[in-house]
C-alpha cells in the first residue's frame, strides 16, 4: 500500500523567510495531493493540492511542486508571517481510492 | 459557514460507558469519514462510507463502530472506552470523483475518566 514520508519533523524559520517542505510517496499510481495546515486545537484545512497532471500549483504565498518520476513533491511558504506557524500535513491519494494517506508532520514555527 | 458540523465539541465518559459522537454535513458529499487523532500526529482513518457502503480499516478496534442513516449523518459509536481512546475525532466528506479534496468538521475532543 502507500506510504508517505514527510520531512522535516520541525521546521523555525524568522518571519520573512521562506519554508519548504517535502513529502515522498512510494505508489506511482496515486494521483493527488493535498497539503492541509492544522493550526491548535483546529481542524486540518486544506490549503493547496496538486493532481498527478501538473507539475506546480501556486496560490499567492503558497506554492507546491511534484516530480512523479521522483515520487515526490514539496510545499513552499514564502515571506512567512507568524500566523503560518502550524502543523503541516501532506497527503496522497492512492488511485482508485477514498483514501488519503498522511505524512507524519510538520511543524512550522515562524518568529517574529 | 460550516459545512461539516460535529457535535459536541468537547465530550466526557467514563472508562467503559458508551458513548456516540454525530457529525453533519452540508456539501451533499456521498463520502464521510471518522479519524481518530492523538496530539502530535497525523490523522487515523477508522473507517469511511461511500453512499451506505462501509469500509473498515483493517486495524480499527471492534470497539468503534459506525452508523450512517442518511446522507447527511454519520455516527461513531465507542462502545466500551477505554484511557486509550482519548483523542480528538475528526469527521470529514468528500465527493467520490476523480481527486477531490476532503473537508474536515471541527473535531470531537473525547476524555475519558
Amino acid at each position: 500500500g502507500e506510504n508517505v514520508e514527510q520531512h522535516p519533523s520541525t521546521l523555525s524559520v524568522q518571519e520573512g523567510d521562506s519554508a519548504v517542505i517535502k513529502c515522498t510517496y512510494s505508489d506511482s499510481a496515486s494521483n493527488y495531493f493535498p497539503w492541509y495546515k492544522q493550526e491548535l486545537g483546529k481542524r486540518p484545512q486544506l490549503i493547496i493540492d496538486i493532481r498527478s497532471n501538473v507539475g506546480e500549483k501556486k496560490d499567492q504565498r503558497i506554492a507546491v511542486t511534484l516530480n512523479k518520476t521522483a515520487k515526490h513533491f514539496s510545499l513552499h511558504i514564502t515571506e512567512t508571517q507568524p500566523e503560518d506557524s502550524a502543523v503541516y500535513f501532506c497527503a496522497a491519494t492512492p488511485y482508485n481510492t477514498d483514501k488519503l494517506i498522511f505524512g507524519t508532520g510538520t511543524r512550522l514555527q515562524v518568529f517574529p | 459557514d460550516a459545512m461539516v458540523i460535529q457535535n459536541p465539541r468537547y465530550q466526557v465518559t467514563q472508562f467503559g460507558k458508551p458513548v456516540t459522537l454525530s457529525c453533519s454535513q452540508t456539501l451533499n458529499h456521498n463520502v464521510m469519514y471518522w479519524y481518530q487523532q492523538k496530539s502530535s500526529q497525523a490523522p487515523k482513518l477508522l473507517f469511511h462510507y461511500y453512499d451506505k457502503d462501509f469500509n473498515n480499516e483493517a486495524d480499527t478496534p471492534d470497539n468503534f463502530q459506525s452508523r450512517r442513516p442518511n446522507t447527511s449523518f454519520c455516527f461513531l459509536d465507542i462502545r466500551s472506552p477505554g484511557l486509550g481512546d482519548a483523542a480528538m475525532y475528526l469527521c470529514a466528506t468528500s465527493l467520490r470523483d476523480a481527486n477531490q479534496p476532503q473537508h474536515f468538521g471541527d473535531g470531537t475532543r473525547l476524555s475519558i475518566l
